[in-house]
Order: structure tokens, then C-alpha cells, then sequence
């Protein structure tokens, strides 16, 4: 069946354009996660939704961070202001179980964003 | 907070041989241990993983062993193939913080035919 999509792949942002990132899990998870992961890092947490609710934002670095899964399905992220520290790529993972100690997550294949 | 630290950070191998990641973490209550690949241009994908309460588990050329006394627990493959070739990632999850994982610096893996 279909995975996780992310739309666009390849972003490239001049600084101080927003930009918005989405995310279709697959359908039925109830559980959403956005990742960032810089070059060479590991992937680290931004936030999480269980269906429409956003019940952790504690990884989001700044007020420009907002993200979004109004119907609990597609979920929006997007970067206000963008700046050159914000070039990564955006990983979104979705879950079928609420969020819970062991639950496997599967990813995107992510946005490469690039901030000139 | 969860310090994960995975060694080495890169390692080479020939075909055919043994490949042995390790991952030590820092909060005694984790109770979940997982390994994601990661491929170029792919996202991270789980590959195996282990509970607490058991010491090792195997799947084809895969295992996965945890020593929680000395909190470090580690993959293992075996009869390395070039498709192996990626960078894997230790994930152990924040206990009881909604699930969210924290990753290890990754190990670039390369297998030479």
C-alpha cells in the first residue's frame, strides 16, 4: 500500500520566505510526527499529533515553527521569516497506535529545504 | 535529558563479513530499543527492534543484543551484503513522552563487493 508522502521533495527558499511542507501519512495512523535532520545528524524531534491535536511542540526551535493536521490526516508544516540555520531536511513519520513506548513509526522520504 | 551515543560513526567492511553497531544511552528507564536504516534520499526505516524484557532477538541476518545493565545494546549483521550499505540510526524513545524517538549520531555503513 502507499506510504508515507511528502510534497514538495526539494525546497529552495530565499531567506526570509515562508515556506509550508506537507505531509500525508497513511491513512488510518493516528499518530504524526515532524523530524528535522541536518546533514550528517541523526533525525530530532519538532512535534506531534495524535489525530488533530498537537499534544507535543517542545522540539519546534522558534516561534517561526508552526505546524498543523486540522482533520487529522494531512499535516502542514511551516517556517516563517526562514533562515540560512533552518537548511535540513523535514521528515514526517506517521504511527497506527497513539503514541505509546513502542510503537514502529514510518517515515517520508522527507523535503530537502535550502535556505540561500 | 536521553544522551544516545552510537560507535563507530563509520565502518567498512567486505562482503561477507560481520557488521557491529553499538548504541549506549543514558536513561535507565528505557524499555525500548529499535535500529533504523536510513538510504540515500530515503527516510529512516526500522529494521529491527527489542524490548527490555529480552536479552537478544534475531531475524534472518540481523540481531539485535541489550546489555540494560550497562545500558548499551547493539546490531549485529551478518553475511553483509552491498545492499546493506547505508547509515543506521539507534532510536530509543523518551520513556512515557508519547513515543518520540531520539536518534544517535548514525553509523555510515559501507560494504565493499
Amino acid at each position: 500500500g502507499a506510504g508515507v508522502s511528502q510534497s514538495p521533495r526539494y525546497k529552495v527558499a530565499k531567506r526570509g520566505q515562508d515556506v509550508a511542507l506537507r505531509c500525508d501519512p497513511i491513512s488510518g495512523h493516528v499518530s504524526l510526527f515532524w523530524y528535522q535532520q541536518a546533514l550528517g545528524q541523526g533525525p530530532e524531534f519538532l512535534t506531534y499529533f495524535q489525530n488533530e491535536a498537537q499534544l507535543d511542540k517542545s522540539g519546534l526551535p522558534s516561534d517561526r515553527f508552526f505546524a498543523e493536521r486540522p482533520e487529522g490526516s494531512v499535516s502542514t508544516l511551516k517556517i516563517q521569516r526562514t533562515q540560512q540555520e533552518d537548511s535540513a531536511v523535514y521528515l514526517c513519520a506517521s504511527s497506527p497506535h497513539p503514541a505509546g513506548d513502542y510503537n514502529e513509526q514510518f517515515f517520508g522520504p522527507g523535503t530537502r529545504l535550502t535556505v540561500l | 535529558g536521553e544522551n544516545v551515543e552510537q560507535h563507530p560513526s563509520t565502518l567498512s567492511v567486505q562482503e561477507g563479513d560481520s557488521a557491529v553497531i553499538k548504541c549506549t544511552y543514558s536513561d535507565s528507564a528505557s524499555n525500548y530499543f529499535p535500529w533504523y536504516k536510513q538510504e540515500l534520499g530515503k527516510g529512516p526505516q526500522l529494521i529491527i527492534d527489542i524490548r527490555s524484557n529480552v536479552g537478544e532477538k534475531k531475524d534472518q541476518r540481523i540481531a539485535v543484543t541489550l546489555n540494560k545493565t550497562a545500558k548499551h545494546f547493539s546490531l549485529h549483521i551478518t553475511e553483509t551484503q552491498p545492499e546493506d550499505s547505508a547509515v543506521y540510526f539507534c532510536a530509543p524513545p523518551r520513556r512515557n513522552q508519547g513515543g518520540k524517538l531520539i536518534f544517535g549520531q548514525g553509523t555510515e555503513l559501507s560494504v565493499k563487493p
